[in-house]
């Protein structure tokens, strides 16, 4: 249990296109989602959180006008890069927990993906 | 200015033996630590936690250490295998670790037959 896919896993897009990339938690209700981002060879770095039926909470630096985080579901979140740069390419990534009560401490996370802007 | 520290880029064992891998931090607020493990172009996968409260957590041949007044963490892999080669995080929370994660910039392991 606790799968979270994402799609498109790879994606080339144009400079000033749109890109969206869906989050899904396949078989459990995530209440709240975070997307990272990571550039390579660092760490992950925390973009946004994301609870169903409210606004993300974005981090510090990061534009929300640009990069918009939809959850509308349970089971599903969106990150839209708007008017994608060169500068947006990079490996995205989003996470899952479980609705709270549960126990476990986990963020569940998904495969990644590798976002090019020519 | 980054909480939490991954100061070995690499590290290469050979098969059977152990590795440790380290984790420093500096945000006492931190109160949940987790290790993921994550392959090139995939999401990292949870391998162990470890709560503030405790100083230590095992599961099979992992096994992390909390060194609290030190704020350092290791992660130890023993025996180590080919297939634990892959990209180590250290991660962080002040909520539990269902909350935000801070990570760390990653150990390459590499484990040699």
């Amino acid at each position: 249990g606790a799968v979270v896919s994402q799609h498109p896993s790879w994606v080339i897009c144009k400079s000033g296109t749109s890109v969206k990339i869906e989050c899904r938690s396949l078989d459990f209700q995530a209440t709240t989602m975070f997307w990272y981002r990571q550039f390579p060879k660092q760490s992950l770095m925390l973009m946004a959180t994301s609870n169903e039926g409210s606004k993300a909470t974005y981090e510090q630096g990061v534009e929300k006008d640009k990069f918009l985080i939809n959850h509308a579901s349970l089971t599903l979140s969106t990150l839209t890069v708007t008017s994608a740069h060169p500068e947006d390419s990079s490996f995205y990534i989003c996470s899952a927990s479980r609705t709270s009560g549960r126990r476990d401490h986990e963020q569940y996370f998904g495969p990644g993906t590798r976002l090019t802007v020519t | 200015d980054q909480q939490v520290k991954q100061n070995s880029p690499s590290l290469s064992v050979q098969e059977g033996r152990i590795s440790i891998l380290n984790c420093d931090y500096t945000n006492s607020m931190f109160d949940y630590f987790l290790w993921y493990k994550k392959y090139p172009a995939e999401g990292p996968t949870f391998l162990i936690s470890i709560s503030s409260i405790k100083d230590k957590n095992e599961d099979g041949r992992f096994t992390v250490f909390l060194n609290k007044s030190a704020k350092h963490l290791s992660l130890h892999i023993v025996p180590s295998q080919p297939g634990d080669s892959a990209v180590y995080f250290c991660a962080a929370s002040t909520q539990g670790g269902s909350e935000k994660l801070v990570f760390g910039k990653g150990t390459k392991l590499t484990v040699n037959p």
